[in-house]
């Protein structure tokens, strides 16, 4: 079972739209959660980390569900710019390895 | 700006070249990472080097060589590549201790082998 899995999309949707993801992680042991955005042919780049309490930045919320072992984006009135791939990405305590899923494609249209 | 630093951002070599990806941050972290990643794919860890140690290697093959001169730098030495590792090569760094943190990308150096 892979560490850390998500739906790969691609999400199509129009601008002004909320889209969601969901990304779940296998291992209990996982300590800390983050989304990172890929654009195309560039590298990713942190969007948020992902605390317990859930988080807010603008019109992105992440929220952690520790019970259910998953992690989720949402995002509020899409821009044309919000196009991108979007990782989940999960490390756990005091150990150095990054787990990625496999990313989830959005395309947000005029 | 990113604050690691990739050179060169574009590498083209044949089979029998041997070249160097090099990688430079001044963050102060002590973890650094080197992740390959292909087309439409999530990055794919090769090694981790901590406080300047070799930690994690994920069984790359031997034309793959990892070097960590000090703190800061961080090299991955190449040599009698296949067409088939032509890829975004990622630097990357972190915290080390109990709470990692995030990790910080390199803008990439992107390899192709004729």
């Amino acid at each position: 079972r892979k560490e850390v899995e998500q739906d790969p999309g691609p999400f199509n949707v129009p601008e002004g739209a909320t889209v969601a993801f969901n990304c779940t992680y296998s291992n209990s042991a996982s300590q800390s959660f983050f989304w990172y955005r890929q654009d195309c042919r560039k590298e990713p780049k942190l969007l948020m980390s992902v605390y317990s309490s859930g988080n807010e930045d603008g019109r992105f919320t992440a929220q952690l569900n520790r019970a259910s072992q998953y992690i989720s984006l949402l995002i509020r009135d899409s821009k044309l710019s919000d196009s991108a791939t979007y990782l989940c990405v999960v490390t756990r305590y005091n150990f150095n390895k990054f787990y990625f899923g496999s990313g989830t494609k959005l395309n947000v249209k005029p | 700006d990113t604050e690691v630093t990739q050179t060169p951002k574009h590498l083209v070599m044949g089979m029998t070249n041997k070249k160097s990806l090099k990688c430079e941050q001044h963050m102060g972290h002590r973890a650094m990472y080197w992740y390959k990643q292909k087309a439409k794919k999530p990055p794919e860890l090769m090694f981790v080097y901590s406080y300047e140690k070799l930690s994690i290697n994920e069984s790359v093959p031997s034309r793959f060589s990892p070097e960590c001169p000090n703190s800061s730098l961080l090299n991955l030495h190449l040599h009698a590549l296949q067409p088939e590792d032509s890829a975004l090569y990622l630097c990357a760094s972190s915290q080390l201790g109990l709470n990692t943190g995030e990790l910080f990308f390199g803008e990439g150096s992107r390899l192709t082998v004729l």
